[in-house]
């Protein structure tokens, strides 16, 4: 079974520009997150979403970040326009529906973004 | 969701067994322990999950005391691959609001040296 997949696997922009990473989570999994590493800090929650609905999206930087679902398979976080303090190790992650108390969370390998 | 205390960094040589101790005092009720392993340039990875005592696979094992304000995490003969970046996790109990998302502190990074 294919794990969670995420493309681009690295990114440079310059700022100002604009830029959209995808994330494929494994099939039959509703629930899909986002998180993100930027330097130095901590992996930090950005949202989710169940199916294609946004569960919370409290951990969304600012509105030049915007996160979609279509049909609740792949999602894709755009960045637009694309700031400096962006730069970081985008995940995604998912995990299956009414996983209890487990909430075994899968993990794509991120996608790098470099904003110059 | 409870706040987690665990050390920056650990050292150890292969074959030796490792644990890696994790301080969580406010935890609720309802919380587990969960523990993920990220390796360089990799998402992180589920390793174990408890609720109170202990808990085996075939990975790790992880020791809970009664009072459930910390929890160790027991990696048996450590080899070079096991170097990683560990992360302890509490929360995702049934009831307690919480959507699932995931509390990364700073984790402890461990260094398996030959």
């Amino acid at each position: 079974e294919a794990g969670v997949t995420q493309f681009p696997s690295h990114s440079v922009i310059e700022k100002g520009q604009t830029v959209t990473l995808r994330c494929d989570p494994i099939s039959g999994h509703d629930n899909l997150y986002w998180y993100r590493r930027v330097m130095g800090k901590e992996i930090k929650f950005l949202l989710h979403f169940v199916k294609e609905s946004k569960q919370d999206e409290s951990g969304m930087p600012n509105n030049r970040f915007l996160a979609e679902r279509t049909g609740g398979t792949y999602s894709t976080l755009k960045v637009q326009p694309a700031e400096l303090e962006d730069s970081g190790v985008y995940f995604c992650a998912s995990s299956q529906e009414g996983a209890g108390a487990s909430y075994e969370q899968y993990f794509g390998p991120g996608t790098r973004l470099t904003v110059t | 969701l409870a706040k987690t205390t665990q050390p920056i960094s650990m050292d150890s040589y292969e074959g030796q067994e490792v644990n890696i101790t994790c301080s969580h005092n406010n935890i609720a009720t309802n919380d587990y322990i969960t523990w993920y392993q990220q390796f360089p340039s990799q998402g992180p990875r589920f390793i174990i999950q408890g609720y109170k005592t202990k808990v085996t696979n075939e990975v790790a094992s992880l020791f809970i005391p009664a009072d459930r304000k910390s929890s160790t995490l027991s990696l048996p003969r450590v080899s070079l691959s096991d170097t990683a970046v560990y992360y302890c996790l509490v929360g995702f109990g049934h009831g307690s609001g919480n959507t699932g998302k995931l509390i990364f502190g700073q984790g402890t990074t461990l260094q398996v040296k030959p």
